[in-house]
């Protein structure tokens, strides 16, 4: 099992607001970052140093983060935002990197 | 534009080797670091270790370091990732991802396209 942890699939109506949580304790000292995932194709960097947006990435996606928890918020969500989403950040260690599970995340 | 191009997918025996190629474009290759991410069938993603293109310093994880290599050749912006005594639980989508040049633990902004490596007797 993975050392962050996120809810195994989390769904939304469409238009409406969803949170993403991962968990884990190295979050309290570490960046996390996210990856979006759609079936078939390589993840694409969405969130990173906690809030940053890489440059195409849709303003409706957000980072933030209290203690042990990092959370991807998605602010009227959209059709194509249904995929799966991966926290990425360190081990407890700190010498290396690790993903959550994944959430899968329906658009109803 | 950052492109990371990989490698066609293969077809291994349980006990063989796999090696998969990265080549990059449109960066500077030496500046940054190349991580390799492994995808087995309907399951998440898994660190496999990274090679700083700067330096030629790896870091692998901890369950594969004795099974694989990474390696660059800077001549032509590409990267290698060997993979030796295959089993079955192997087989993934690999995938590689350019990163900090400096640490392993650096968040990745560009991914290859994925390789399906099959270990299947």
């Amino acid at each position: 099992s993975s050392e962050l942890t996120q809810d195994p699939a989390v769904s939304v109506a469409l238009g409406q607001t969803v949170r993403i949580t991962c968990q884990g304790d190295s979050l309290r000292n570490y960046y996390a970052t996210w990856y979006q995932q759609k079936p078939g194709q390589a993840p694409v960097l969405v969130i990173y140093n906690k809030n940053r947006r890489p440059s195409g990435i849709p303003d409706r996606f957000s980072g933030s983060s209290s203690g042990n928890t990092t959370s991807l918020t998605i602010t009227g969500a959209r059709a194509e935002d249904e995929a799966d989403y991966y926290c990425h950040s360190r081990d407890s260690s700190g010498n290396y990197p690790v993903f959550g599970g994944g959430t899968k995340l329906t658009v109803l | 534009q950052v492109q990371l191009v990989q490698s066609g997918g293969e077809v291994k025996k349980p006990g063989a080797s796999v090696k998969v190629s990265c080549k990059a474009s449109g960066y500077t290759f030496t500046s940054y670091g190349i991580s390799w991410v492994r995808q087995a069938p309907g399951q998440g993603l898994e660190w496999m270790g990274w090679i700083s293109a700067k330096n030629g310093q790896t870091n692998y994880a901890h369950q594969l370091q004795d099974r694989v290599t990474m390696t660059t050749d800077t001549s032509t912006s590409t990267a290698y990732m060997e993979v030796r005594t295959l089993r079955s639980d192997d087989t993934a989508v690999y995938y590689c991802a350019r990163g900090s040049a400096a640490a392993a633990t650096s968040f990745v902004d560009y991914w290859g396209q994925g390789t399906l490596v099959t270990v299947s007797s």
